[in-house]
């Protein structure tokens, strides 16, 4: 089945440590976005990736970082700069810059102890 | 700037009425417009979309019209059941000359419960 998967479902980590969170798709998606879900906020966009080896930052990139070194794969890396990373992180990916649906993926929560 | 103003929940509903949820939107370009829904504790799914005026976007009895004069784009459905309770989201995207911007714009969700 195609799709896009997020593991792990829940994550929980100390303060102060680093934390990456995983983000597949199979769907052969040029594009793909990482978003941050808080209460009563909606969904903000942490960063995007157009394509391999290329990303741009998002409304609330400080504290985060990404990679895009494979199609597939957009790994995102919760620092210990992020002051506040307890949330529900979204992934997502278009066909391609010019294909404006996103389809997600089934989110992973983490919470910082 | 760019954004959406959806209505606040949360709205409670009984089985087979009549739902109406507003969504609102500021552009400065020429928006795609979308309505999106999650279930508790899952990510988004993409209920119906609209790309340009006068569109009409409809998915699983729900529809949405895209209205460039009121800058609207509200969802209705004609009779909700236990299974619709879940929040939704309208969003919009821009589409500028090279694509998207690669930027979805969300409202804050309205959160929907159906009661048997």
């Amino acid at each position: 089945d195609g799709g896009i998967t997020q593991s792990p479902k829940y994550l929980f980590r100390k303060e102060g440590q680093n934390v990456t969170l995983s983000c597949e798709q199979n769907l052969n998606h040029d594009a793909m976005y990482w978003y941050r879900q808080d209460p009563g906020q909606g969904l903000r966009l942490i960063y995007y990736s157009q394509i391999v080896n290329d990303f741009q930052k998002g409304d609330i990139a400080e504290g985060y970082s990404v990679s895009r070194e494979k199609k597939e794969s957009f790994p995102l890396t919760v620092t210990s700069a992020q002051k506040n990373p307890t949330a529900f992180y979204l992934c997502a990916s278009s066909i391609d810059r010019v294909t404006d649906t996103q389809y997600f993926g089934p989110g992973t929560r983490l919470t910082v102890l | 700037g760019n954004s959406v103003t959806q209505m606040e929940g949360p709205v409670t509903l009984s089985e087979e009425a009549f739902l109406t949820i507003n969504c609102t939107y500021t552009a400065t370009g020429y928006p795609s417009l979308f309505w999106y829904v999650q279930y508790p504790g899952e990510g988004l799914q993409l209920l119906l979309k609209a790309t340009k005026a006068d569109d009409k976007g409809s998915n699983k009895g729900f529809e949405a019209t895209y209205r460039k004069e009121t800058t609207s784009f509200h969802l209705e459905k004609g009779s909700v059941q236990v299974s619709d309770s879940a929040v939704y989201f309208c969003a919009l995207t821009l589409i500028n000359y090279g694509g998207s911007q690669g930027n979805l714009i969300f409202g804050k969700g309205t959160k929907l419960s159906v009661k048997p």
